[in-house]
């Protein structure tokens, strides 16, 4: 599986829109791109997924470059309970096959 | 989203003795769950795969002696710590895949199971 670089830690201000980017120099073409939040003591939460260019739902943004060896996590406007541990995972969107977690980013958020 | 639920939620044993943490996919089927540990401050450790009907899939330096699972159901896995010992101490996760009609499948987590022997 695709290993994945974050960084290990960001801070941030109420209000701000936070970008955590991700590096998975090795994606395989059939894998996808998934994010997750965890808090303490909870499961992680599915964020968002994609494969290439531009996801968008209602809590997220996804941008994925055209080389996908990359992908970039946007919160916007963030707030005291973003604070939490984010991970970028990368894995084959079919044959059931468990997810790798890197370190992921605790993101700390700021009034 | 697709919900997985995980009981109990915590759970204080004494060494020696064995304990059983379920797994439910509530609202899907799931053909295949995960079980993952975390230890304080680290990630997930990807323990075993479970696939209903047949017998799990361990990870290099997971014991399955010790850790038994039982994936009897399409939406039931249960994960048995047997004999635990204090160093069997750790938040136990497990996840379902959402069977999907397009082609990607998406991962879901229960909330985990805090185990402390004693």
């Amino acid at each position: 599986l695709a290993k994945t670089t974050q960084p290990i830690s960001m801070d941030s201000y109420e209000g701000q829109e936070v970008n955590i980017t991700c590096s998975h120099n090795n994606i395989a073409t059939n894998d996808y791109i998934t994010w997750y939040q965890q808090f303490p003591s909870q499961g992680p939460r599915f964020i968002i997924q994609g494969y290439k260019t531009k996801v968008t739902n209602e809590v997220a943004s996804l941008f994925i470059p055209a080389d996908r060896k990359s992908s970039t996590l946007s919160l916007p406007r963030v707030s005291l309970s973003d604070t939490a541990v984010y991970y970028c995972l990368v894995g084959a969107s079919t044959g059931r096959r468990a997810l790798t977690f890197g370190s992921g980013t605790r993101l700390q958020v700021q009034p | 989203g697709a919900v997985v639920s995980q009981h109990p939620s915590w759970v204080i044993c004494k060494s020696g003795t064995s304990v059983k943490i379920e797994c439910r996919s509530l609202d899907f089927q799931a053909t295949t769950m995960f079980w993952y540990r975390q230890f304080p401050k680290q990630s997930l450790m990807l323990m075993a795969t479970s696939n209903e009907g047949s017998k799990a899939t361990y990870e290099q330096g997971v014991e399955k002696d010790k850790f038994l699972i039982n994936h009897a159901s399409l939406t039931l896995s249960t994960l048995t710590v047997t004999s635990a010992h204090p160093e069997d101490s750790s938040f136990y996760i497990c996840s379902a895949i959402t069977p999907q009609a397009g082609a990607e499948e998406t991962q879901y987590f229960g909330p985990g199971t805090r185990l402390l022997v004693l």
